[in-house]
């Protein structure tokens, strides 16, 4: 079945780590591509967006994310988490000709102060 | 904006008792999204609505659950009878077209029903 998948269920980290979170899927075509974060007890923000143009795509917080269009792939990265990165991570996806979004399982990461 | 408004933030209920679920979408988005999330699995669409129209329900878990959008700034989620295993977070999020391709643009989720069924 056509899906997304996220590598990672739990990462752990200490602060200043660098985090790279991976995200797959599995639809031919254009795609639009979402990196939503969830802070404990919140709903999901956006953190950043890719439609077309330049595959490496800057959001909010210092996060950046790229896109790679061989590897159906659309990797979140930061080069020193904090503390107060600690929350879940969903990749999404709006597959070809569709108008619905279709979310990853979510990856949960811990930062240790 | 407001942004999207879920009411109400809590709601706990016994087994058998009729929940509604009510949200407000953002002024000017015509697609309207019904999520729900629970640890074990995950964030799941349950329906989407354009233009007030459902488009895909195939989310909803069973003919106890519901849906109905009568305007475009109102939407229901109904479960009716609510059992234990419907316990989870609501989540309601709207939008509109803003993406490449005349796709859909960003999500906007408001701040979730936190349903505990006894």
């Amino acid at each position: 079945a056509q899906s997304v998948s996220q590598h990672n269920h739990h990462v752990i980290l200490s602060e200043a780590a660098s985090l790279e979170l991976g995200c797959n899927y599995s639809y031919g075509g254009t795609v639009n591509l979402f990196w939503y974060v969830q802070y404990p007890g919140q709903h999901l923000q956006l953190l950043l967006k890719y439609f077309s143009g330049d595959p490496l795509v800057k959001g909010i917080k210092g996060f950046e994310a790229e896109f790679i269009k061989s590897k159906f792939s659309f990797n979140l990265r930061k080069p020193s988490v904090q503390w107060s990165d600690t929350a879940e991570y969903f990749c999404a996806v709006i597959p070809p000709r569709r108008q619905n979004f279709v979310f990853g399982p979510g990856t949960r990461l811990s930062v240790l102060p | 904006d407001a942004g999207v408004i879920q009411s109400p933030r809590h709601e706990v209920t016994e087994m058998g008792q009729e929940v509604t679920l009510r949200c407000k979408p953002i002024s000017g988005h015509d697609y309207l999204f019904w999520y729900r999330q629970t640890m074990m699995r995950g964030l799941e669409l349950l329906i989407y609505f354009n233009n007030n129209v459902p488009i895909d329900d195939s989310g909803m878990p069973e003919d106890r659950f519901s849906a109905k959008m009568p305007n475009a700034s109102f939407s229901t989620l109904k479960i009716q009878p609510s059992e234990p295993r419907d316990s989870a977070v609501y989540f309601c999020a709207s939008t509109s077209l803003g993406g490449t391709s005349g796709s859909i643009g960003e999500l906007f989720f408001g701040e979730g029903s936190r349903l505990t069924v006894l």
